[in-house]
């Protein structure tokens, strides 16, 4: 099966600067990743996503960059705030995202005034 | 839209007891995933439904663990009997057919004495 890693487990920055967060995946069949922030005690949500068919996308500060060859993604936020402090989980999933979303253990980020 | 909605949002229970989780997906969407979030992880897959018939349960424990979603619409969790290790937050989520975002509810915050 599917099979997430994401680094760094924790990530500490200055207000204003940028973060970066890599996932590699396994599974070649893997065509959906998205990108959750989960605050203490909430939901996961959805931040941004990217198919298998696009290279990057960009949403405001926040960017996600696929390389399928090497089965790496990984999310870009620049120009950080502290509401941007969360834990942050990529997932990948088959068949567009029908299928189960396999997780990765989690980013802590830690913007700091 | 309202979101997905799961109750109740807490529970405390003793080993050996059982207990049921309940969930309301987002109207319309006829795919509806059970994950279970140990602390400091990822969530993982429980059960997956598509309407009332169930895509894939590769990883709920049978025999502990049940999950129904009579009429394609609510559904409920069970786990009968619970262990220490059931302690985490189940997580509902739900798909629509057109687009590979899953939703996410609240969760239940779990505790086995």
């Amino acid at each position: 099966g599917e099979n997430v890693e994401q680094h760094p487990s924790t990530l500490s920055v200055q207000e204003g600067d940028s973060a970066v967060i890599k996932c590699t995946y396994s599974d070649s069949a893997s065509n959906y990743f998205p990108w959750y922030k989960q605050e203490l005690g909430k939901r996961p949500q959805l931040i941004i996503d990217i198919r298998s068919n696009v290279g990057e996308k960009k949403d405001q500060r926040i960017a996600v960059t696929l390389n399928k060859t090497a089965k790496h993604f990984s999310l870009h936020i620049t120009e950080t705030q502290p509401e941007d402090s969360a834990v942050y989980f990529c997932a990948a999933s088959r068949a567009g995202g029908e299928n189960k979303l396999t997780f990765g253990t989690g980013t802590q980020l830690k913007v700091e005034l | 839209e309202a979101g997905v909605a799961q109750s109740p949002r807490y529970k405390i229970i003793e080993k050996r007891q059982s207990v049921a989780f309940w969930c309301n997906p987002i109207s319309g969407h006829a795919t509806l995933y059970w994950y279970q979030q140990i602390l400091g992880q990822g969530p993982k897959l429980l059960i997956q439904f598509q309407n009332n018939g169930v895509v894939d349960d590769s990883q709920l424990p049978k025999d502990r663990f049940s999950a129904e979603r009579l009429k394609g619409v609510d559904s409920t969790l069970k786990i009968q009997p619970a262990k220490l290790e059931d302690s985490a937050v189940y997580l509902c989520a739900s798909r629509s057919d057109l687009a590979g975002t899953q939703y996410f509810g609240p969760g239940t915050r779990l505790l086995v004495l």
